[in-house]
């Protein structure tokens, strides 16, 4: 079974500034999907953003980009240019590719605080 | 819809109480999920459908919580005889196909069982 691990329960970050979130997962699998979903208060999980394993290119997407070490089974977050809006639970989640019945495995989440 | 909704976005009862949590997906999503998502822990799945069929229904906590759904479309999450340890958010998530990689959250039913 996959598990994925979220090693820091909560984390403060000075507006304007970069912080990088930790993920770790352990699985047998080859080809699967890694995610970051954002839980705002409002509770809706927003996908931030997505990493297909068989791509060596690490995502990017605006301030959001993620350092994808395949062996090491990591895949941490980093946020550049914080902004109060980024005030959320941040989870990191797991899914196998084209094999059924797999749903998202989901760590239990960063809570960050963007402070002014 | 423009998105997943969820109702009741907040729901109260006694212990003993059955609940219903409802979900209307995106329109045209054929796949639908449900997670529970308890205090300090990340998200649990339960139970996925494929048009209105739940192929397993293995990841149900208990033979207390069933779900059904009906014409493709709204599904209910119903617990009967509630317990303390069922109050969490119940999410409700859905996309075009089953596993596809991405899915649409819904805002999340809070219940809390007094």
């Amino acid at each position: 079974a996959q598990t994925v691990t979220q090693s820091q329960p909560e984390m403060s970050v000075q507006e304007a500034e970069t912080v990088t979130l930790s993920c770790t997962y352990d699985t047998s699998e080859n080809n699967y999907y890694l995610f970051w979903y954002k839980q705002p208060p409002s509770r809706q999980m927003i996908l931030v953003i997505r990493q297909e394993a068989y791509k060596q290119q690490n995502a990017t997407e605006n301030r959001f980009s993620v350092n994808f070490q395949k062996a090491a089974k990591s895949f941490s977050l980093k946020i550049s240019d914080s902004q109060l809006g980024d005030t959320a639970m941040y989870f990191c989640a797991f899914m196998k590719l084209n094999s059924g019945n797999t749903p998202l495995v989901f760590g239990k989440g960063t809570r960050l605080s963007v402070i002014a | 819809g423009a998105g997943v909704s969820q109702s009741p976005s907040n729901k109260v009862t006694e212990k003993g109480k059955d609940v219903e949590l409802r979900c209307d997906p995106i329109s045209g999503h054929t796949a639908l999920y449900w997670y529970r998502q308890s205090l300090g822990q990340g998200l649990e799945f339960l139970i996925y459908f494929q048009g209105n069929s739940a192929p397993d229904k293995s990841g149900l906590p208990s033979d207390r919580f069933s779900a059904e759904r009906t014409g493709g479309s709204v599904s209910t999450l119903t617990i009967q005889r509630t317990q303390q340890e069922d109050s969490a958010v119940y999410l409700c998530a859905s996309s075009l196909e089953l596993w596809e990689e991405t899915q649409y959250f819904g805002p999340g039913t809070r219940l809390l069982v007094l």
